[in-house]
């Protein structure tokens, strides 16, 4: 049963550093894997999807990479700024079925 | 445009009433999802449509109804809910046909009282 793990559930930077987020995953047969943003309250923005056959994907100041070997990805955030602080999850497809499984979160906070 | 619009953002109702939770998609998405998000804990997916056919029921409560009325809209109805029940209720879409890419609204707040 594929598990996904998000560590640390939370972090505190100062602004302009950058910053790596870490989601693990048990079972490296993974058909693509999406990071989301979520505001408080709000709905989950998607920022970037990575597929099975990628290793990394590149939007404005994020970049995530994928290591299926190692059951591992990592979402970059270069030059943080306090709009920045959010909750990010990421979830894994074991196929192309419509069922994601989820972290559980880091809670990001960029201090001014 | 790659929006998913819900309505209403917030909704209050006690546990006799009837209500429905809205969800409309633009982007010709073939696949629409209910989601249930309670604090600080990712979401549970509810329910799938695939080509407005129900595909997933995460074995919900019958007080949850959903409907597809087209591609566009989905719809969730509300019947006798508990308290327990209040959440964000989230929908999303993705195209379907193996484009897995979910696409998420801004979610409606619920509150039973």
């Amino acid at each position: 049963k594929q598990e996904v793990t998000q560590i640390p559930a939370a972090l505190s930077v100062p602004e302009g550093e950058n910053l790596v987020l870490n989601c693990s995953f048990t079972d490296s047969a993974i058909y693509n894997l999406q990071w989301f943003r979520q505001d408080p309250g709000k709905g989950l923005t998607s920022l970037l999807l990575i597929q099975s056959s990628q290793r990394e994907q590149t939007s404005g100041r994020l970049n995530a990479s994928l290591d299926k070997s190692s059951g591992r990805s990592t979402l970059y955030i270069a030059a943080s700024q306090p709009g920045d602080s959010a909750t990010y999850l990421c979830a894994v497809h074991m196929d192309s079925n419509y069922q994601l499984i989820w972290g559980a979160g880091t809670k990001l906070i960029i201090k001014p | 445009d790659t929006e998913v619009t819900q309505t209403p953002k917030h909704l209050v109702m006690g546990m006799t009433n009837k209500k429905s939770l809205k969800c409309e998609q633009h982007m010709g998405h073939r696949a629409m999802y209910w989601y249930k998000q309670k604090a600080k804990k990712p979401p549970e997916l509810m329910f799938v449509y695939s080509y407005e056919k129900l595909s997933i029921n995460e074995s919900v409560p019958s007080r949850f109804s959903p409907e597809c009325p087209n591609s566009s809209l989905l719809n969730l109805h509300l019947h006798a809910l508990q308290p327990e029940d209040s959440a964000l209720y989230l929908c999303a879409s993705s195209h379907g046909e193996g484009n897995t890419e979910a696409f998420f609204g801004q979610g409606t707040r619920l509150t039973v009282v």
